[in-house]
């Protein structure tokens, strides 16, 4: 089952303006990652934040993780007309089996 | 960087024939590789777990009989569709974890699109 959820809305934004998108998961979780996705391929990972970890920032990507509401923010800064595409959180509840549950993924749109 | 490919990338069959897609990783072992699929405008959807040298864990409503998956090498898995449907059509994802990696980071193929008619 789908554990991880992000809030179902798009997102379209002028360039250089901020992204944030949301991800609420269910369990308790090892760590939580972020992947983007363009258009018919595969998924990129972006950044990967774990359990005991409250903020992580890499390049113009900020992960914020609250365990205590389950959830958790992706910031992209600056965004570009290259950040276009769908992005996905997914949970790893730690069972030693690296099993990742994927949320529906938010569709964000750079306008140049 | 680390590489998975995936072969092919599209396909096109007949209902009732079987098709196989090769994941494989290009610079690195994995003994744990995953199968997804995915549909249009959706999210993933975790299908089985593939594990070198033993049989796949599938998840739950997976048929097992349907969608068979050997893991041959360290390097490669394979997902054979067999006897499919167009409901089968959908875009089948793989992703692996190095056994040397020290942190949890799958890597993802970049996909493939099958479409049975």
């Amino acid at each position: 089952s789908q554990q991880g959820e992000e809030d179902p809305q798009a997102l379209s934004i002028q360039e250089g303006e901020n992204a944030t998108m949301n991800c609420s998961y269910k369990t308790s979780i090892n760590n939580l990652q972020w992947y983007r996705q363009n258009s018919g391929r595969g998924l990129v990972h972006l950044i990967l934040i774990r359990s005991n970890e409250r903020e992580k920032h890499s390049g113009r990507l900020r992960v914020t993780l609250d365990t205590s509401k389950k959830s958790s923010s992706l910031l992209i800064t600056a965004s570009r007309a290259a950040d276009t595409a769908s992005y996905f959180c997914a949970t790893d509840e730690g069972k030693g089996n690296n099993r990742l549950a994927f949320g529906k993924g938010n569709q964000v749109v750079v306008i140049p | 960087g680390a590489v998975v490919s995936q072969h092919p990338s599209r396909v096109i069959c007949k209902s009732g024939t079987s098709v196989k897609i090769e994941c494989r990783s290009l610079d690195f072992q994995a003994t744990t590789m995953f199968w997804y699929r995915q549909f249009p405008k959706k999210s993933l959807m975790l299908m089985a777990t593939s594990n070198e040298g033993s049989k796949a864990t599938y998840e739950q409503g997976v048929e097992k009989d349907k969608f068979l998956i050997n893991h041959a090498s360290l390097t490669l898995s394979t997902l054979t569709v067999t006897s499919a449907h167009p409901e089968d059509s959908s875009f089948y994802i793989c992703s692996a974890r190095p056994d040397d990696s020290y942190t949890d980071t799958q890597y993802f193929g970049p996909g493939t699109r099958l479409t049975v008619l």
